[in-house]
């Protein structure tokens, strides 16, 4: 059964770092790796998306990479703003049902 | 654009109530799903329909009813409520496809007392 963990729970750094999020998958059969950011009473947003041929996304300040042989996923963030603080999920689309199998999430607080 | 609505924001039920959260995308999004957040776990996904007409399944379907008339909406029934459905509810639609983004409503928070 696929599970996908994301460590750690919580980060609290000081604006201005560059820091990374981490994602870990247990099956490599996936059509793709999701990222989603989640503020506070309000729905998810998608942010990036990476096929199982891809190996990174980028958009502005984000980058995403995946490696599917060690099942693990990087979120990069540049240049850290506060405006980043918000709970971010990833998650696996699954070859075998068709569905997103979802970690718990990192919750992220950029201190100014 | 509204994008996916759902109401109520928020409700409270006591044990064995009934009632129907509502979801509707005006994106003209074939899926539709239904997921509940529960603290320190990722979203389960409860039932999950692919157009009108056709639903099914998902991870955590027990007590839970769907339906789907129209493209624009996916009804969630709650049929006996118990304190364990306690959680916050997410719709969420998108194009069919796996690369297809999904999009969120803003959720639904229920208490069970």
């Amino acid at each position: 059964k696929q599970e996908v963990t994301q460590i750690p729970a919580a980060l609290s750094v000081p604006e201005g770092e560059n820091l990374v999020l981490n994602c870990s998958f247990t099956d490599s059969a996936i059509y793709n790796l999701q990222w989603f950011r989640q503020d506070p009473g309000k729905g998810l947003t998608s942010l990036l998306l990476i096929q199982s041929s891809q190996r990174e996304q980028t958009s502005g300040r984000l980058n995403a990479s995946l490696d599917k042989s060690s099942g693990r996923s990087t979120l990069y963030i540049a240049a850290s703003q506060p405006g980043d603080s918000a709970t971010y999920l990833c998650a696996v689309f699954e070859d075998s049902n068709y569905q997103l199998i979802w970690g718990a999430g990192t919750k992220l607080i950029i201190k100014p | 654009n509204a994008g996916v609505t759902q109401t109520p924001k928020f409700q409270v039920l006591k044990t064995g109530q009934s009632m129907t959260l509502q979801c509707a995308q005006d994106m003209n999004h074939e899926y539709m799903s239904w997921y509940r957040q529960d603290p320190g776990m990722g979203l389960r996904l409860i039932h999950y329909s692919v157009g009108a007409g056709i639903t099914d399944q998902g991870e955590v379907p027990n007590g839970y009813n769907v339906s789907r008339s129209t493209t624009e909406d996916f009804p969630l029934r709650l049929l006996s409520a118990a304190p364990s459905q306690t959680s916050v509810y997410f719709c969420a639609s998108k194009f069919p496809g796996p690369n297809s983004p999904l999009h969120f409503g803003n959720g639904t928070r229920l208490t069970v007392t």
